[in-house]
């Protein structure tokens, strides 16, 4: 089983509309998560960290799943510009507790 | 602060060919990383380092070397060039506050060995 599973997409939505991404997780005794966004070409940016309370940051809101193993990410009022890929983060259990393993992304499509 | 610099932007090389992937941060960070990514995947982390003079393999560190001599520098050694090291390369490098970590990367490094 992968570390950090995520839908690769493609999620079409219109402007305006609520999307939501999952990201699965297999190290049970992972403690901080994150999100990344990453634009075509381009390095990845951190979106929000993910704490267990949740995150909410404007229109992204973040939330930890501990019994399910999941963390999501919800966008509110899509804008064209949060076109991208959304990259889920853990901590990973086999390098150490510095490294982190990244999903593959899931990719973000809004349209006008 | 520039922050995570990286150089070359774009390069090619010919399979056998060695070359070294430079990285430097100016934000007084100890920890660094090398990750690469292949199309349409996540990053794979292939070296880090918790400071100077410390350096640690990640999930795919064969065909690469890594040193650690100062806080600011941590470049990544190809030695004989494989096609299957064909990637974008992203430097990253971190702090750790009050247990959080925050990772910032460079604009990356196109590889292509042909």
């Amino acid at each position: 089983r992968k570390e950090v599973e995520q839908d690769p997409g493609p999620f079409n939505v219109p402007e305006g509309a609520t999307v939501a991404f999952n990201c699965t997780y297999s190290n049970s005794a992972s403690q901080s998560f994150f999100w990344y966004r990453q634009d075509c070409r381009k390095e990845p940016k951190l979106l929000m960290s993910v704490y267990s309370s949740g995150n909410e940051d404007g229109r992204f809101t973040a939330q930890l799943n501990r019994a399910s193993q999941y963390i999501s990410l919800l966008i509110r009022d899509s804008k064209l510009s949060d076109s991208a890929t959304y990259l889920c983060v853990a901590p990973s259990r086999r390098t150490g507790r510095r490294a982190l393993t990244f999903g593959s992304g899931t990719r973000l499509q809004v349209q006008p | 602060n520039a922050g995570v610099t990286q150089t070359p932007k774009f390069r090619i090389l010919k399979i056998g060919q060695s070359m070294t992937l430079q990285c430097a941060q100016d934000m007084n960070h100890n920890y660094m990383y090398w990750y690469r990514q292949d199309p349409g995947m996540g990053l794979k982390l292939i070296y880090y380092s918790v400071g100077a003079g410390i350096t640690d393999k990640g999930e795919v560190p064969n065909g690469y070397n890594v040193s650690r001599s100062t806080t600011e520098d941590f470049p990544l050694r190809l030695e004989l060039a494989a096609p299957s090291q064909t990637s974008v390369y992203f430097c990253a490098s971190s702090y750790s506050d009050r247990g959080k970590e925050t990772q910032y990367f460079g604009p990356g490094t196109r590889l292509l060995v042909l």
